[in-house]
């Protein structure tokens, strides 16, 4: 158990919908990452957040969008959504343990747009 | 701008048999480099990463990879492979700072024959 919790595990939904992934990071990390994994495009990097700012942004699309709460855990929403948005999502989180920053990933939601 | 290769999608290697996967870079500026693994149906987990610091680096599960600067090289590298290391395995390059804006790589689907 990697300590990042994401939920849901599975989502099924239609095109053109809007849906929220979220994730909850190991318990004192302040950076979120959300990656992308799918069939034609394999693992790609979508933003990071640390601290409640976005801190880097990489192949997120204008309909995709992130933000990270207070308490830490970050939200991706995916709007307008198509069938080339059925994918892998993941979430990573990272933080500094004995002088060495590791990150940890949790075990994805995978959606499925019919 | 960064990229990375993987030469071979699938390797397939015997149990106690030497592991050898390769992954070259390309990168305008100095890189930081990791190796990821996503056992089946399984979220990702960082195996090691190279920071500038030494370019022998040893990671978790007994893999080690080294950096080569003048080859772009940095294959990863495991002396006796076991059962539970069928996995696919994801070299990836980064930029600016640790994690940030990563570019995996297509990745290598690893078997291990009895």
């Amino acid at each position: 158990d990697s300590g990042v919790t994401q939920t849901p595990k599975h989502l099924i939904t239609a095109t053109g919908q809007r849906v929220t992934l979220r994730c909850s990071p190991r318990s004192g990390d302040l950076s979120v990452y959300w990656y992308q994994q799918s069939l034609d495009q394999g693992l790609q990097f979508l933003i990071q957040y640390y601290n409640g700012e976005e801190r880097a942004k990489g192949n997120i699309l204008e309909r995709f969008s992130a933000q990270q709460f207070p308490d830490l855990h970050s939200e991706l929403n995916l709007s307008s959504l198509e069938l080339g948005d059925s994918a892998l999502y993941f979430c990573a989180s990272s933080g500094s343990y004995r002088g060495q920053e590791t990150q940890y990933f949790g075990p994805g939601t995978r959606l499925l747009v019919l | 701008a960064q990229s990375v290769t993987q030469l071979g999608s699938h390797v397939s290697v015997s149990e106690g048999a030497l592991v050898l996967l390769r992954c070259n870079y390309s990168s305008s500026v100095p890189p930081y480099l990791f190796w990821y693994v996503q056992y089946p149906n399984q979220g990702l987990q960082l195996l090691l990463k190279y920071t500038s610091a030494a370019t022998l680096v040893k990671g978790i599960n007994g893999f080690e990879a080294e950096f080569k600067k003048s080859e772009t090289s940095f294959h990863l590298t495991k002396p006796s492979a076991h059962m539970s290391d069928a996995a696919e395995y994801f070299c990836a390059v980064s930029g600016e700072t640790s994690y940030d804006k990563v570019i995996f790589g297509p990745g290598t689907s690893l078997s291990v024959i009895p």
